[in-house]
């Protein structure tokens, strides 16, 4: 079965600081790949996301993820963190159905101003 | 637009008894679907919709039932509520395909005793 494996469950940043954050999926067809994100109190929302083109996406507020096909990773980064960062990022995978999208256990991200 | 909204925010049930959790979006999506967030265990499909009246199981879809008689709305059906079914319950709708952006409700948190 598909399946998506984030490497960590907790980060813990200083402000300032630059994060990554690993995603791996199972699958090794053709892949549509997310980021969701959820601040505390808040929706999820969608960071970025990638389909095809260009292996590395840009998202919003200065987020970037690069997809690499041989690795079957697809990891987040952001070079400079804030203290607004803080929150639950998943990874999330289109299904081979392509009826539903497959999340990771998330990334709680926890940075001190 | 309010997106998708979703009501009751928190609802605590005993074991037997059974709920409703509603789910209503205003951005005219054919794609909606049910996710049950567990922590550390990340978001699992339970139902999904392409359109009015056509809904399929996810990954997760025992002890639930799902109807879909509007495009807006898209409620979840818990018959005889178990507490393994604690959990928080997020509805989510996107436009036309898979692929697209999920938008996401606030939740509904449910414990069951």
């Amino acid at each position: 079965a598909q399946s998506v494996s984030q490497h960590n469950h907790h980060v813990i940043l200083s402000e300032a600081a630059s994060l990554e954050l690993g995603c791996n999926y199972s699958y090794g067809g053709t892949v549509n790949l997310f980021w969701y994100v959820q601040y505390p109190g808040q929706h999820l929302q969608l960071l970025l996301k990638y389909f095809s083109g260009d292996p590395l996406v840009k998202g919003i507020k200065g987020f970037e993820a690069e997809f690499i096909k041989s690795k079957f990773s697809f990891n987040l980064r952001k070079p400079s963190v804030q203290w607004s960062d803080t929150a639950e990022y998943f990874c999330a995978v289109k299904n081979q159905a392509g009826t539903a999208l497959i999340f990771g256990k998330g990334t709680t991200l926890s940075v001190s101003s | 637009n309010a997106g998708v909204t979703q009501t009751p925010k928190f609802r605590i049930l005993k074991i037997g008894q059974s709920m409703t959790l509603q789910c209503t979006q205003d951005m005219n999506h054919n794609y909606m679907y049910w996710y049950r967030q567990d922590p550390g265990m990340g978001l699992k499909l339970i139902y999904y919709s392409v359109g009015a009246g056509i809904t399929d199981k996810g990954e997760v879809p025992n002890g639930y039932n799902v109807s879909r008689s509007t495009t807006e709305d898209f409620p979840l059906r818990l018959e005889l509520a178990a507490p393994s079914q604690t959990s928080v319950y997020f509805c989510a709708s996107s436009s036309e395909r898979i692929t697209d952006t999920q938008y996401f409700g606030p939740g509904t948190r449910l414990t069951v005793l």
